[in-house]
């Protein structure tokens, strides 16, 4: 069983349109997060949601939204699609709220938006 | 804020070499860090961690070990083979309920 699943696994689409990655995880866990890698591996933080609420929110255009609907998924909706959105999308969770106590994050494979 | 600083890549080593990929960091209080691995076409995956100063953490023959006092976590693996090749990030866990992840390193094992 994958741990932690994203749907599509890949998305070209042309500027301007509005999408959305799904991402869900069965291990349990209270802590799910959107990262954002480009095109030089570097991985940055967008959002994370505990039993459904939005504890980070990084500085991100308000042209992404997170859903969480149930603590076991965690959506990201992108409106207006630019050129610069193109880049990795990772899906994560982790059991706890993160911290300095021992938290490993489990990783989705990726999400691979193209916007054309 | 916390940060982490992790060589430059990219890495091209032959099989049965000695890899080291270096990494600092910066937190407030004692952050817990890690070691992921990104395989080609795939997501992160846990390498190994250490929570304290001293801590040691290992997996697969990799092995670093948590340095309080020069705020560092290296990763050290012996003897490389092809199937090592990937991006290694040096990441932390602090106060902040973030993980925050240097640059990433490619590393290549030619047989």
């Amino acid at each position: 069983d994958t741990a932690v699943s994203q749907t599509p696994k890949y998305l070209v689409t042309q500027m301007g349109n509005d999408k959305s990655i799904k991402c869900e995880q069965n291990l349990g866990h209270d802590t799910m997060y959107w990262y954002k890698q480009d095109s030089k591996k570097f991985l940055k933080i967008m959002f994370s949601y505990n039993n459904k609420e939005l504890i980070i929110n990084e500085t991100v255009p308000n042209r992404f939204s997170p859903k969480s609907p149930d603590k076991a998924h965690l959506n990201l909706h992108i409106n207006s699609l630019e050129l610069g959105d193109s880049a990795v999308y990772f899906c994560a969770s982790s059991r706890g709220r993160g911290g300095p106590v021992l938290e490993t994050q489990y990783f989705g494979p990726g999400t691979r938006l193209l916007v054309l | 804020g916390n940060s982490v600083t992790q060589m430059e890549g990219p890495v091209t080593l032959s099989e049965e070499a000695f890899l080291t990929i270096n990494c600092t960091y910066t937190a407030t209080g004692y952050p817990s860090l890690f070691w992921y691995v990104q395989y080609p076409g795939e997501g992160l995956q846990l390498l190994l961690k250490a929570t304290k100063a001293d801590d040691k953490g290992s997996n697969k023959g990799f092995e670093a070990t948590y340095r309080k006092e020069t705020t560092s976590f290296h990763l050290e693996k012996g003897s490389v083979q092809v199937s090592d090749s990937a991006v290694y990030f040096c990441a932390l866990s602090g106060n902040d309920y973030k993980l925050s992840f240097g640059a990433g390193t490619t590393v290549t094992v030619r047989a």
